[in-house]
């Protein structure tokens, strides 16, 4: 079973540019999840999708940032303008059931804002 | 301080040592997780423990959970190069119990 995915890797853009993060959770689970980390801090929650519901969106640092799941399957998150303190890792996560605490990670978008 | 806050921040050991890394939090939990984050890759989920567990091993890995301290730790015995990693302690929060709390991590390096 393929686990969760996310495109692309590595993403380099300039300050005021747009870039888009795909995710896509494990074949049937309910549960998304998106985290960052940025250079040097803790991991943090952004926010919680279940299925195409946002169940949780406490996390997202602000306005310019767009998240989005359509159809309840793979994730979209949009930085849009970037800037230089969005720069880390954008992880996703995917989890189901009971067992929703228990979150499956994909290997994360490193994003570099110059 | 924050939620999840691992000591010692980096550890550095001789393989086959073993490594012992702490957490510590501030809110009542259901339980605790540990994950692992390998270079460039995402994070492995190693090991989960309930707050009416006290200590749980899972091949060379040993966590323990004090939740009068508040506090948890995570043994690495006989430890290898392939541990080499950052080690994180995440406790959930939130609706459902589901959204994850980080810690800041402890970066281990094994020494051939």
């Amino acid at each position: 079973e393929a686990g969760v995915t996310q495109f692309p890797s590595h993403s380099v853009i300039e300050k005021g540019q747009t870039v888009t993060l795909r995710c896509d959770p494990i074949s049937g689970h309910d549960n998304l999840y998106w985290y960052r980390r940025v250079m040097g801090k803790e991991i943090k929650f952004l926010l919680h999708f279940v299925k195409e519901s946002k169940q949780d969106e406490s996390g997202m640092p602000n306005n310019r940032f767009l998240a989005e799941r359509t159809g309840g399957t793979y994730s979209t998150l949009k930085v849009q303008p970037a800037e230089l303190e969005d720069s880390g890792v954008y992880f996703c996560a995917s989890s189901q059931g009971l067992r929703a605490y228990e979150q499956y990670f994909g290997p994360g978008t490193r994003l570099t804002v110059t | 301080s924050q939620q999840g806050e691992e000591d010692p921040q980096a550890l550095s050991i001789q393989e086959g040592e073993n490594a012992t890394m702490n957490c510590s939090y501030k809110t009542s939990i259901n339980n605790l997780q540990w994950y692992r984050q390998n270079s460039g890759r995402g994070l492995v989920h190693l090991i989960l423990i309930r707050s009416n567990e006290r200590e749980k091993h899972s091949g060379r890995l040993r966590v323990t959970l004090d939740t009068s301290k508040k506090s948890s730790s995570l043994l690495i015995t006989a430890s290898r190069a392939a541990d080499t990693a950052s080690y994180f302690c995440a406790t959930p929060r939130g609706f459902g119990n589901e959204k994850l709390t980080f810690g800041t991590g402890t970066r281990l390096t094994i020494i051939p």
